[in-house]
């Protein structure tokens, strides 16, 4: 069964920190990959996707990922979190198939930040 | 319009109620899904609609059971839900299963079983 890990808990943070939260995925056909992040007491909000092309990829907020397709993971970065960035983030992965693929989501990393 | 409604945004109901959620979209998406999520929790797959059928049931108890009148409706029917039932539930929607293909989700239906 396809599954998504991420290696992170919980990560604790000062602001101005970098932050770097892990994903891999277990599907060998051809995937979309997604980051969302929920603010506490708030709905998902998508953070950065990847479906094809430059394997870097940029979301709002100042944060990127990266598609390494050899090591199934996904990485999302960000270089210099602040307060506001304290949220749930969740990795979810799509294995392309016919309509109505749902997706997959990881156990999800909490992040807090300190001022 | 590039949203997800969904209807109610808080349900508080009793264990002998029945309620029904709500999901519309008019994004002309042909897949529709319910995700429930627990606090602190991944959102979980409970069912996907694909072209109006009911495509995947991920072993949900019958006391959830959901509908999708036409291709931008899909509703959840609740009846003898227990406190543990008690949760987000969230509706989202996808053009299709294939490459390039987004999903969008609604705000959620904050559902309360006393």
């Amino acid at each position: 069964a396809q599954s998504v890990s991420q290696h992170n808990h919980h990560v604790i943070l000062s602001e101005a920190a970098s932050l770097e939260l892990g994903c891999n995925y277990s599907y060998g056909g051809t995937v979309n990959l997604f980051w969302y992040v929920q603010y506490p007491g708030q709905h998902l909000q998508l953070l950065l996707k990847y479906f094809s092309g430059d394997p870097l990829v940029k979301g709002i907020k100042g944060f990127e990922a990266e598609f390494i397709k050899s090591k199934f993971s996904f990485n999302l970065r960000k270089p210099s979190v602040q307060w506001s960035d304290t949220a749930e983030y969740f990795c979810a992965v799509n294995p392309i198939r016919q309509a109505g693929t749902a997706l997959i989501f990881g156990k999800g990393t909490t992040l807090s930040v300190s001022s | 319009d590039t949203e997800v409604t969904q209807t109610p945004k808080h349900l508080v109901m009793g264990m002998t109620n029945k309620k029904s959620l709500k999901c519309e979209q008019h994004m002309g998406h042909r897949a529709m899904y319910w995700y429930k999520q627990k606090a602190k929790k991944p959102p979980e797959l409970m069912f996907v609609y694909s072209y109006e059928k009911l495509s995947i049931n991920e072993s949900v108890p019958s006391r959830f059971s959901p509908e999708c009148p036409n291709s931008s409706l899909l509703n959840l029917h609740l009846h003898a839900l227990q406190p543990e039932d008690s949760a987000l539930y969230l509706c989202a929607s996808s053009q299709g299963g294939g490459r390039g293909y987004g999903y969008t989700f609604g705000s959620g239906t904050r559902l309360t079983v006393v």
